[in-house]
């Protein structure tokens, strides 16, 4: 069964704490993705990757970096957390193609307290 | 401009009943993609359905199925015979296949910001 994996389903962190969250996909996949998701806003893009080492931003870069040093692993780092980043953070991988969805993550409920 | 809009943020639904969700898009990109997901509180997306812009008939899988009518923009979800299981978020996204290639701004899926979908007994 294709999967991809959100190392953690609930964290819980300090403000100002550096943050990883990882994600891990085993279906080859080019792209992958970080989103987080707020009642009343949707999804919103935090940044994407379409090859190892490479990044792009999203639509809300501001207060998060990322790593993709393997092909199968996108983590997202928050350098300094803030109770304004408490969200759900989906990651996502796909191939290349208007006709691929994405594979979801089960996602990572984060508190910044 | 919103690319996917979803008009309807929660809905009602008896069991058993037919449920259409509403999604129109916005793109001048031939050749797209139109996905729908589901999100039950556990908090997973989990992927239903998928229509390409060149397809002529319109997707079904299982219960799903996808209302395509190009000209109006519009890819309504429809799930016949409603279950209690069928409570979740709905989400409508987009991907087009121009935006992917053109080196510029985000790649992939656009969302819609979702219906909220409920069932009752």
């Amino acid at each position: 069964d294709v999967k991809v994996t959100q190392s953690s389903r609930y964290l819980v962190k300090r403000t100002g704490e550096k943050v990883f969250l990882e994600c891990v996909q085993d279906m080859d996949h080019e792209n992958m993705f970080w989103y987080r998701q707020d009642p009343g806003l949707g999804l919103r893009l935090i940044y994407f990757s379409y090859d190892v080492k490479m990044k792009e931003k999203g639509d809300i870069p501001e207060g998060y970096s990322v790593s993709r040093e393997k092909k199968e692993r996108f983590s997202l780092i928050l350098e300094s957390a803030s109770t304004n980043q408490t969200s759900m953070y989906l990651c996502a991988s796909s191939s290349l193609g208007a006709n691929y969805g994405y594979t979801f993550g089960s996602g990572t409920r984060l508190t910044v307290v | 401009a919103q690319k996917i809009t979803q008009t309807q943020p929660g809905m009602f639904v008896q069991e058993k009943e037919a449920v259409t969700l509403d999604c129109t898009y916005d793109t001048s990109d031939p050749s797209y993609g139109l996905f729908w997901y589901k999100q039950p509180s556990s908090g997973e997306m989990i992927f239903l359905i998928y229509q390409g812009s060149y397809d002529q008939q319109n997707a079904t899988e299982g219960r799903y199925s996808l209302n395509f009518q190009k000209a109006r923009k519009s890819a309504n979800l429809v799930i016949s015979a409603s279950q209690l299981g069928d409570s979740a978020m709905y989400f409508c996204a987009m991907r087009e296949a121009f935006t992917m290639y053109s080196g510029g701004g985000a790649d992939g899926l656009t969302f819609g910001k979702g219906t909220h979908l409920i069932i009752q007994p």
